[in-house]
């Protein structure tokens, strides 16, 4: 069936350093987004990616989707103690509701 | 405005018992989702609902779990009887659907321990 590989699971980095997870779908996605959920929390809507080849920033955090709409980045640039948290990517599929989360990359920043 | 509602918080019970979760969505959304989180399995979608009806239950891990949406502002999840291994934070999220731009509302979730 439909799934969406996100990698890595972990990654833990020092404080100022840059962070990278990544989504990668078989199938091409009519769109993607990104949560992030802190710990002990639940996940919150960061971002909505839908074109082709598309790049969307807040802040630090810079979010691309592939031009082939079957992968998607999400980089963090001199990461802080306040990124802390998993990010969840969700792909969408041709049906509008079918929508399926990655298993997450949990993020450790050390001050 | 208020998110999405979920009750209890932490709920604890023993195997055999009957657990029901209850969720609130935000007021206009015509979506409601059900997921469960767990270490292994990552988030997993159990249910969805349109306008009160089940659409998809393809999630629903067993006949044990049964999901409910009387009215657009009430759901339950239900699982009788509980098994130890149905422990997790059980997630409810809504949403207003606009076909491609629907954002998942979550609520903050039950934690669920069967012991």
């Amino acid at each position: 069936g439909q799934q969406v590989m996100q990698i890595p699971q972990y990654q833990h980095v020092q404080e100022g350093e840059d962070f990278t997870t990544y989504c990668n779908s078989s199938t091409t996605l009519s769109n993607i987004q990104w949560y992030k959920q802190r710990p002990g929390g639940h996940p919150v809507f960061l971002i909505q990616l839908v074109k082709s080849g598309e790049v969307k920033k807040q802040k630090r955090l810079t979010f691309q989707f592939g031009e082939a709409k079957k992968n998607s980045s999400l980089h963090i640039t001199a990461t802080q103690t306040t990124d802390v948290g998993t990010y969840f990517c969700a792909g969408r599929y041709r049906s509008p509701n079918d929508m399926r989360f990655g298993a997450g990359t949990r993020l450790t920043v050390k001050p | 405005d208020a998110g999405v509602i979920q009750s209890p918080r932490h709920e604890v019970t023993e195997m055999g018992q009957e657990v029901t979760l209850r969720c609130k969505p935000i007021s206009g959304h015509d979506y409601l989702f059900w997921y469960r989180q767990t270490m292994m399995r990552g988030l997993e979608l159990l249910i969805y609902f349109n306008n009160n009806v089940p659409i998809d239950d393809s999630g629903m891990p067993e006949d044990r779990f049964s999901a409910k949406m009387p009215n657009a502002s009430f759901s339950t999840l239900k699982i009788q009887p509980s098994e130890p291994r149905d422990s997790a934070v059980y997630f409810c999220a809504s949403s207003f659907g606009r076909g491609l731009t629907d954002t998942q509302y979550f609520g903050p979730g039950t934690r669920l321990t069967v012991l």
